[in-house]
């Protein structure tokens, strides 16, 4: 079974600055989707980015972009001009693409994100 | 338009009672999945829908616990005889799915805004 991991269960960033979210994963599959969603105090789940492990190319999506290493089994979140609304609670996902398997996401437990003036 | 909703937003129970958890998704989207956010065990898949096919009842963690989807549509999550441990939030998500968009685009989940549940 697959596995995602967060180490940092806190961060913190100065708005204006740049902070890195960290997110490693365990699979012996070689295609799969990675996804980064935020949860702010309003409990929705937003997406905020996603990957496609077969591309080399990082993802971005204006502000956010993300670092895959696939070797490495990588997947870090950078957001770069940090605004006050960035805080909240952000989740790494994992889905299997083998047929057969639940269409489930397998989260990591989550890096709580404070945005400070 | 219109993105996945959930309903009651806050529900509070007494133990042995029974529940019902709504979920609305977002129109036209064929996969509906719930999940569970709790303290302890973070988010936890629980059960996936997708069109007519036979639910994904995998990650459903007692017999308490059922779903149904009619119509292809509107999902009810039922948790018969709640227990303290069932106290959670209670996500409920939607896919695309079917389409000509790029797979991932289809199979990426947006969420609803959950159900506190509290059983007290």
């Amino acid at each position: 079974a697959q596995t995602v991991t967060q180490s940092q269960p806190e961060m913190s960033v100065q708005e204006a600055e740049t902070v890195t979210l960290s997110c490693t994963y365990d699979t012996s599959e070689s295609d799969y989707y990675l996804f980064w969603y935020k949860q702010p105090p309003s409990r929705q789940m937003i997406l905020v980015i996603r990957q496609e492990a077969y591309k080399q190319q990082n993802a971005t999506e204006n502000r956010f972009s993300v670092n895959f290493q696939k070797a490495a089994k990588s997947f870090s979140l950078k957001i770069s001009d940090s605004q006050l609304g960035d805080a909240a609670m952000y989740f790494c996902a994992y889905r299997s693409l083998i047929t057969g398997t639940a269409s489930k996401l397998t989260f990591g437990t989550g890096t709580r994100l404070q945005v400070t003036l | 338009g219109a993105g996945v909703s959930q309903s009651p937003s806050n529900k509070v129970t007494e133990k042995g009672k029974d529940v019902e958890l709504r979920c609305d998704p977002i129109s036209g989207h064929t996969a509906l999945y719930w999940y569970r956010q709790s303290l302890g065990q973070g988010l936890e898949f629980l059960i996936y829908f997708q069109g007519n096919s036979a639910p994904d009842k995998s990650g459903l963690p007692s017999d308490r616990f059922s779903a149904e989807r009619t119509g292809g549509s509107v999902s009810t999550l039922t948790i018969q005889r709640t227990q303290q441990e069932d106290s959670a939030v209670y996500l409920c998500a939607s896919s695309l799915w079917g389409g000509t968009s790029g797979r991932a685009v289809r199979e990426t989940q947006y969420f609803g805004p959950g159900t506190r549940l509290l059983v007290l």
